[in-house]
């Protein structure tokens, strides 16, 4: 059975640093063809794709986020990260990450994890 | 950016009835590997979105047969036969054929 789980702060300030962490079982991200996925979607509104890491350690990102994403994984303890630096009242939204085992794309997400950006 | 444009907007279906969205893309979504890189999900309401199709028109392991995709280049079809009420939400297609990966900005399906 295949689960994820996002966590997160909750709240943070703006210039903060945003660590996300996706928790997830049922699959490893040292086997081929897998990787994992962020996508954001602020309240009432529609999905961005942020990044993806795969099994081999490639990394691709959105960049219209300017370089300030960062992916990684621990394949050990089955996770996944995703850190956005200097955040903005923007980035409040809710954080999805989601399974990739070619072909298929985000077969499998997690429950999400909402993310508040304020002074 | 591929810009993924999706009409309409929203859409009114009489229980039982069918459904057509249609998703296109600003550029081929045709691949140098020669897949085409089309997903679809639904986002029922408090969900998390759900994948239905892939590849453009291979349907995810248990979804019903009711849903297929259909298209190629930059015209996409979703299309949903029968509808029930468990398929009404928000409706996204997705390419990832051409870096940074785009949404389309959603359908919302609702019962007339």
């Amino acid at each position: 059975q295949v689960t994820l789980k996002e966590s997160g702060p909750g709240i943070l300030q703006p210039s903060q640093t945003l660590s996300l962490t996706c928790t997830f079982s049922g699959f490893s991200l040292s086997t081929y063809g897998m990787g994992v996925g962020w996508i954001r979607q602020p309240s009432g509104k529609g999905l961005e794709w942020l990044a993806n890491i795969w099994w081999d350690d490639d990394k691709y990102y959105n960049p219209s986020l300017k370089n300030r994403l960062t992916i990684s994984k621990d394949t050990s303890n089955n996770q996944a990260f995703l850190k956005i630096t200097n955040v903005d009242t923007a980035d409040t939204a809710t954080y999805y990450c989601a399974r990739i085992d070619l072909p298929d794309y985000f077969d499998y997400w997690g429950q999400g994890v909402m993310v508040t950006v304020s002074s | 950016d591929v810009v993924m444009t999706q009409t309409p907007v929203s859409l009114s279906v009489s229980l039982g009835n069918q459904a057509s969205i249609s998703c296109r893309s600003s550029q081929s979504l045709l691949h140098s590997d020669g897949n085409t890189y089309l997903s679809w999900y639904l986002q029922k309401p408090g969900q998390s979105p759900q994948l239905l199709i892939y590849l453009a028109s291979n349907r995810f392991s248990g979804v019903s047969n009711r849903f297929s995709g259909s298209g190629s280049g930059t015209d996409f079809t979703l299309k949903i036969s029968r509808v029930e009420p468990e398929d009404l939400g928000v409706y996204y297609c997705f390419q990832h054929t051409h870096l940074p990966y785009t949404f389309g900005a959603g359908t919302k399906l609702e019962l007339k």
